[in-house]
């Protein structure tokens, strides 16, 4: 399958700082990604779509301005969670599709821990 | 919007027999089921998919099964070792103007015991 890397994979910061998460399709060019977030024994929840060149499409309930979203090649996404608190310690995990494989397969990264203090 | 159930929760097989979760869903669009594995503290891991033009998908000792009519879609593992052990999830999607968005199940946590 295309390869998604993301980076870091784990990350503790404290209360009111930010934190940058990167995603990069390694072999192929995305023209969108996705973000989602995982509790504990949960699912995945989307959180919001990012367009290379253009803003990033949030879902319902996510607040855009705590979870900035930045897709500013091809082959990059960030994800930067402004003013850290405790109740977003999650796992974040970004994906993409590589039109090669087909126009409807979705690869994800490895996923980043945040932890705030 | 779609909706789609997993089940079972969790599920405990003996290694080396079958294990197999079932999911349904709402939309009748949907046309693109895939099934992913995530092991702890890792992304999840496309194994299988089918799309809605076909009944039956099998690569190596898993397989997907799709009825289209009842709405639910079934990952089959045969001869299950222990690195089988993992949460799966199922989703589904339809095509709108674009491939929108993977509606997830809530996930099956599979323990095969030795």
């Amino acid at each position: 399958g295309a390869v998604v890397s993301q980076h870091p994979s784990w990350v503790i910061c404290k209360s009111g700082t930010s934190v940058k998460i990167e995603c990069r399709s390694l072999d192929f060019q995305a023209t969108t990604m996705f973000w989602y977030r995982q509790f504990p024994k949960q699912s995945l929840m989307l959180m919001a779509t990012s367009n290379e060149g253009s803003k990033a499409t949030y879902e319902q309930g996510v607040e855009k301005d705590k979870f900035l979203i930045n897709h500013a090649s091809l082959t990059l996404s960030t994800l930067t969670v402004t003013s850290a608190h405790p109740e977003d310690s999650s796992f974040y995990i970004c994906s993409a599709r590589d039109r090669r494989q087909g126009p409807e397969k979705l690869f994800f990264g490895s996923g980043t821990q945040l932890s705030v203090l | 919007g779609e909706n789609v159930e997993q089940h079972p929760s969790t599920l405990s097989v003996q290694e080396g027999d079958s294990a197999v979760i079932k999911c349904t869903y709402s939309d009748s669009a949907s046309n693109y089921f895939p099934w992913y594995k995530q092991e702890l503290g890792k992304g999840p891991q496309l194994i299988i998919d089918i799309r809605s033009n076909v009944g039956e998908k099998k690569d190596q000792r898993i397989a997907v099964t799709l009825n289209k009519t009842a709405k639910h879609f079934s990952l089959h593992i045969t001869e299950t070792q222990p690195e089988d052990s993992a949460v799966y999830f199922c989703a589904a999607v339809a095509r709108t103007d674009s491939w929108g968005k993977l509606q997830f199940g809530a996930g099956t946590q599979v323990v095969v015991t030795p």
